[in-house]
């Protein structure tokens, strides 16, 4: 059964902290994973990734794939309150109809 | 552009009542998607459509039914509501082709309280 894990479930840190958010992935046709962050309403869309080893970046935010160990992280650097949200991490299957399989998300808490 | 929207934002349902949701993009969106989203399940696929006119099953279908007659239009209904399906109800929708087709778009939510 396709499923996409995300650890830790929770995370409490600083302003300024660095925070490594962690998606796994066991998907059959893999096509895609995708990145999304949830305040107290709809999920936003961050980055999609398809390769292996490249990294997307969006100001203090940057996500990586690998698609052998088959995992995905999100990085956060310099966090500030404003990056307080639920991250989701969800994975597309190439013949699934653009289903996608999300995990249960990361809660990230930046205290000042 | 608003993107998607939803309607109503917020009901409140006595047990056996029935409603319908309403899903709206202006993007041109080929996949429409419902979601339901409870506290330590995630989101979870109701129902979706390829295309106008299209519906299919996603993951927890019972009670709920969906159509899909203009493209720029999902409805959800609700034909005998119950307390389990007390939810934050998530539109969303995407590309048919081309890069990014996976991105799925998502509407601001209907909380829904059946009592």
């Amino acid at each position: 059964e396709d499923k996409v894990v995300q650890s830790p479930l929770s995370l409490v840190v600083h302003e300024g902290d660095t925070v490594t958010l962690n998606c796994s992935y066991e998907v059959t046709n893999f096509r895609s994973l995708l990145w999304y962050k949830q305040e107290k309403k709809a999920p936003t869309f961050l980055f999609m990734l398809t390769s292996s080893g490249i990294e997307k970046k969006s100001g203090r935010l940057s996500s990586i794939l690998d698609k052998k160990e088959l995992f995905s992280i999100l990085n956060i650097t310099a966090t500030q309150t404003g990056d307080s949200a639920v991250y989701l991490c969800a994975v597309g299957n190439a013949g699934n109809n653009r289903k996608l399989i999300w995990g249960l998300g990361t809660s990230l808490a930046v205290n000042p | 552009n608003a993107g998607v929207t939803q309607t109503p934002k917020f009901r409140v349902l006595k047990t056996g009542q029935s409603m319908t949701l309403l899903c709206a993009q202006d993007m041109n969106h080929e996949y429409m998607y419902w979601y339901r989203q409870d506290p330590g399940m995630g989101l979870r696929l109701i129902h979706y459509s390829v295309g106008e006119g299209t519906t299919a099953k996603g993951e927890v279908p019972d009670g709920y039914n969906v159509s899909r007659l203009k493209k720029q239009n999902f409805l959800l209904g609700l034909e005998s509501a119950a307390p389990s399906q007390t939810s934050v109800y998530f539109c969303a929708s995407s590309y048919s082709i081309g890069q990014g087709q996976e991105t799925q778009y998502f509407g601001p939510g209907t909380r829904l309280l059946v009592l």
